[in-house]
């Protein structure tokens, strides 16, 4: 298969914490696992991302870790802000293909 | 960055009625997509393109048709427009390769009536 699976699709926090999501691929021949911020009204845009060649990778707040044999990839916001409340997806695809699946997305909520 | 522009950006149709969603990009990315967004169901892929000519269906094609006359131009064609055909529409261009880092139009709210 190549589904996505994202978890929570809801997930509240208090300002200044840290927020983690999860996601599992199906596809064992995911190569390349992009995460995405929509803002209310707005579209989807890229935040980070991370190869298979790699296991974890840090931007400005934001750690992406990636487990291949668990086929598991995570996002988590470290010292979240009001500014980060937004819908998260993460998504795979995989060289060769065409396709970007995506996850069903985390509404993120942080609260002051 | 990459700019997609979609029109009309709101639309409102009647059941039974042909829509035309338009999307253009000007990055001369091979791949272009269409998705719908709704709550609860993320992004799903509904038809996408590897170049001018060419249009593969998505995860859930049925209803829509898809046309890719040109590099810069894709479109979205609902030939008998339903009620669950009510959604966003977002399309969007690409590079195929180990990054495929998707660059979104600001979408279209199609409303079925």
């Amino acid at each position: 298969g190549e589904q996505v699976e994202q978890l929570p699709s809801i997930l509240r926090v208090q300002e200044g914490s840290s927020a983690s999501i999860n996601c599992t691929y199906e596809n064992s021949a995911s190569n390349y696992f992009p995460w995405y911020k929509q803002e209310p009204g707005e579209n989807p845009k890229l935040i980070i991302d991370i190869r298979s060649n790699m296991e974890r990778k840090q931007t400005q707040g934001l750690i992406v870790l990636l487990d291949k044999k668990a086929k598991r990839f995570s996002l988590h916001i470290t010292d979240t802000q009001p500014g980060d409340s937004a819908m998260y997806f993460c998504a795979a695809s995989w060289t060769g293909g065409y396709k970007v699946v995506f996850g069903s997305g985390t509404r993120l909520l942080v609260s002051p | 960055e990459a700019a997609v522009t979609q029109s009309p950006r709101n639309k409102v149709a009647v059941t039974g009625g042909k829509v035309t969603l338009s999307c253009n990009q000007t990055n001369n990315h091979n791949n272009m997509y269409w998705y719908r967004q709704d709550t609860g169901h993320g992004l799903r892929l509904i038809h996408y393109s590897y170049g001018a000519g060419s249009t593969e269906k998505g995860d859930i094609p049925d209803g829509y048709k898809a046309s890719r006359p040109s590099q810069e131009n894709f479109s979205l064609i609902l030939e008998l427009a339903t009620p669950s055909q009510t959604s966003v529409y977002f399309c969007a261009s690409g590079e195929p390769g180990v990054q495929n880092t998707l660059y979104f139009g600001a979408g279209t709210r199609l409303s079925v009536l």
